[in-house]
């Protein structure tokens, strides 16, 4: 069974307005979560994180919320641009830190 | 340039054919591990390497191999492909001093197995 989920595969939005994409999860040894975005025919790149022990992280557009109870995380981006357009990958990692764990993606479409 | 780079990029083989897809780095990573990207599911881990010489199973491990015998190179070997091996590959590397498990990935290989 999937420990992270991305429940919806794709998110449509306008340029300038919020995108918030979502991710869930049920293993309660994570510990560190990340974000990575993925273009078509590249490999997915590193965008955001954050540790247990924050809820929150913010990095210029891009914010990350941690609700540890809840085990949900969501990635928002503000303002929304077309160059956004990318696959998002949510993922787990445990203390020991030797494997990620990824949800199944959400496609965003940012429309100009 | 930083990078990970796979060899090939695209591949079509039948089954039982015996291939390798091949992986390096130039950061000096010590850490680097393999994925396969299949619709719906995301990216799981096949194989990882501490470091030269140690290797451990991530989730998918069954149906491949792979060696560590230098740093820089984590090449991933089919003995015998089968048809639901066909997916996108990810190879990956980071640092054991950088933050926790960012892991710099590869452009990806596309495998067909007929």
């Amino acid at each position: 069974d999937q420990q992270v989920k991305q429940n919806s595969p794709s998110l449509s939005v306008q340029e300038g307005r919020i995108s918030i994409l979502n991710c869930d999860y049920t293993n309660s040894m994570f510990d560190y979560f990340l974000w990575y975005k993925k273009y078509p025919a590249e490999g997915p790149t590193f965008l955001i994180s954050i540790s247990s022990i924050k809820d929150k992280n913010e990095d210029g557009r891009f914010t990350v919320f941690l609700n540890k109870s809840a085990k949900h995380l969501s990635l928002h981006i503000v303002p929304s641009q077309p160059g956004d357009s990318a696959v998002y990958f949510c993922a787990a990692s445990t203390v020991a830190g030797n494997m990620l764990t990824f949800g199944g993606g959400t496609r965003l479409m940012v429309k100009p | 340039e930083a990078q990970v780079t796979q060899n090939p990029r695209y591949l079509i083989t039948v089954t039982g054919k015996k291939l390798t897809v091949t992986c390096s780095q130039n950061m000096n990573h010590e850490y680097m591990s393999w994925y396969r990207q299949d619709p719906g599911l995301g990216l799981r881990q096949i194989y990882y390497s501490m470091n030269v010489e140690v290797t451990d199973k991530g989730d998918v491990p069954e149906g491949y191999k792979v060696s560590r015998k230098e740093k820089r190179n984590f090449p991933l070997i089919l003995e015998s492909p089968s048809p639901n091996q066909t997916s996108l590959y990810f190879c990956a590397s980071r640092s054991h001093r950088a933050a926790k498990n960012i892991q710099y990935f590869g452009a990806g290989t596309r495998l067909s197995v007929l």
